[in-house]
């Protein structure tokens, strides 16, 4: 149980254009769904929290209207890299909990997502 | 704010070997304790945590950890290391109130034939 599927699980973009990855929760719903980054052979750098039906909240340093993201079902959320510049290439790791925030409950992960913007 | 230090960047262990992978946190309640780990290109897998009781807490593939509030600890153990355990270990902290969790920078972990 507790499955958390990303897609894609890799791409390539041009300088420019706008890339969406998707998170689901294969047999859970999900309350609480989480964003991280993760540059190599370094630690998750969180993005931002979402919450079904509301509006994510970003962590400081991280540009809301860079990063967008819906969690328009409690078994989707999507992160879209508006824009994206090389800079923007790293490694994108979806997580979520079915918690309702109030205990740090146990957060599964997704597979990740490589990005690379050329 | 909590933060969690994982003293080690790369450990290398024998095979057949045991374990012990270090993990301090900061944090002034009782605070969740996660450990993570990830295999190249992938990502995280729950090993076990700590929430409250036993503070010896059993994981999946023979992974144990233990809780001592006296040091702020919660030490990875495994009796025998596998091949297969090589991988990059995170330890996480969550606080209540709060649904995020504060991640160490992790340990690699190789393991020798």
């Amino acid at each position: 149980g507790a499955v958390v599927s990303q897609h894609p699980s890799r791409v390539i973009c041009k300088s420019g254009t706008s890339v969406k990855i998707e998170c689901r929760s294969l047999d859970f719903q999900a309350t609480t769904m989480f964003w991280y980054r993760q540059f190599p052979k370094q630690s998750l750098m969180l993005m931002a929290t979402s919450n079904e039906g509301s509006k994510a909240t970003y962590e400081q340093g991280v540009e809301k209207d860079k990063f967008l993201i819906n969690h328009a079902s409690l078994t989707l959320s999507t992160l879209t890299v508006t824009s994206a510049h090389p800079e923007d290439s790293s490694f994108y790791i979806c997580s979520a909990t079915p918690g309702q925030g109030v205990l740090p409950d146990t957060q599964y992960f997704g597979p990740g997502t490589r990005l690379t913007v050329l | 704010a909590q933060s969690v230090t994982q003293p080690d960047i790369h450990i290398t262990v024998s095979e057949g070997a045991s374990l012990e992978l270090r993990c301090n946190y900061s944090y002034g309640a009782t605070p969740y304790l996660f450990w993570y780990v990830q295999s190249p290109g992938q990502g995280l897998q729950l090993l076990l945590k700590y929430f409250s009781g036993d503070t010896l807490v059993q994981g999946i593939k023979g992974f144990e950890a233990e809780f001592k509030r006296s040091q702020s600890s919660f030490n990875l153990r495994k009796p025998s290391v596998h091949w297969s355990d090589a991988a990059e270990y995170f330890c996480a902290v969550g606080v209540i109130g709060y649904s995020t969790l504060t991640f160490g920078k992790g340990t690699m972990l190789l393991v020798s034939p």
